[in-house]
């Protein structure tokens, strides 16, 4: 079965760190892009990052510099590292697979296979 | 950035034929994805690629899009299409390349 798994979420003081992971399993792992997708409670999906299969990451403004998005095929693992947390990135996360695989050049995608969400909340 | 914009709400009767539309700055020349979210639960995606849908998702869920409007169609709505969808397309100069239309509350009265 085709399934992605995320842990690492919970309770964090704003300014501080969460290492969110996400274990797949079901699929060659190494083909696909991948992202991470927030979302707030009560509110719509926010796109949060996304690398590529040769490596390449991709983030929004509003945490570029914050998150680092990072991949471990070997373990088919996603990783998601946020640091200097802020209120405002309170949210469910998801990390969700592109639909189709791909061979080194980063295509967007739908995104076909999500996992079950990792409650992150920054207060303090 | 690239904005996409959803109507909050539509209610639909059993039965029925519900239209979601997205709105978007000449968003017919983009590829418009459509993704169904229950209470508690991940995103499913319902439509990718403006119409085709993936295994296993049912006939009556077909989009389309055209100049600046995408519309999702739930076709002989059922109790079970209740949720909130959202729609996405890829936008190279946007900030955020993977751009989430403002979501809709399907309610099936």
């Amino acid at each position: 079965e085709v399934q992605l798994v995320e842990s690492g979420g919970g309770l964090v003081q704003p300014g501080g760190s969460l290492r969110l992971s996400c274990a797949a399993s079901g699929f060659t792992f190494s083909s696909y892009d991948m992202h991470w997708v927030r979302q707030a409670t009560g509110k719509g999906l926010e796109w949060v990052s996304a690398i590529g299969t040769a490596g390449d990451t991709y983030y929004p403004g509003s945490v570029k510099g914050r998150f680092t998005i990072s991949r471990e095929n070997a373990k088919n693992s996603l990783y998601l590292q946020m640091n200097s947390l802020r209120a405002g990135d309170t949210a469910v996360y998801y990390c969700a697979r592109e639909r189709s695989p791909t061979t080194g050049k980063f295509l967007p995608d739908a995104f076909d296979i999500w996992g079950q969400g990792t409650m992150v909340t920054v207060s303090s | 950035s690239y904005v996409l914009t959803q109507p909050p709400s539509v209610s639909v009767a059993p039965g029925q034929t519900a239209r979601i539309t997205c709105g978007g700055n000449n968003i017919g020349s983009k590829s418009v994805h459509w993704y169904q979210q229950k209470p508690g639960q991940a995103p499913v995606l319902v439509v990718y690629d403006d119409s085709d849908r993936p295994s296993g998702i049912p006939e009556r869920f077909s989009g389309s899009n055209s100049g600046n409007t995408a519309t999702l169609t739930i076709s002989r709505v059922e109790a079970g299409d209740e949720a909130d969808y959202y729609c996405q397309v890829w936008d190279s100069s946007s900030d955020h390349l993977f751009v989430f239309g403002t979501g809709t509350k399907v309610t099936v009265l």
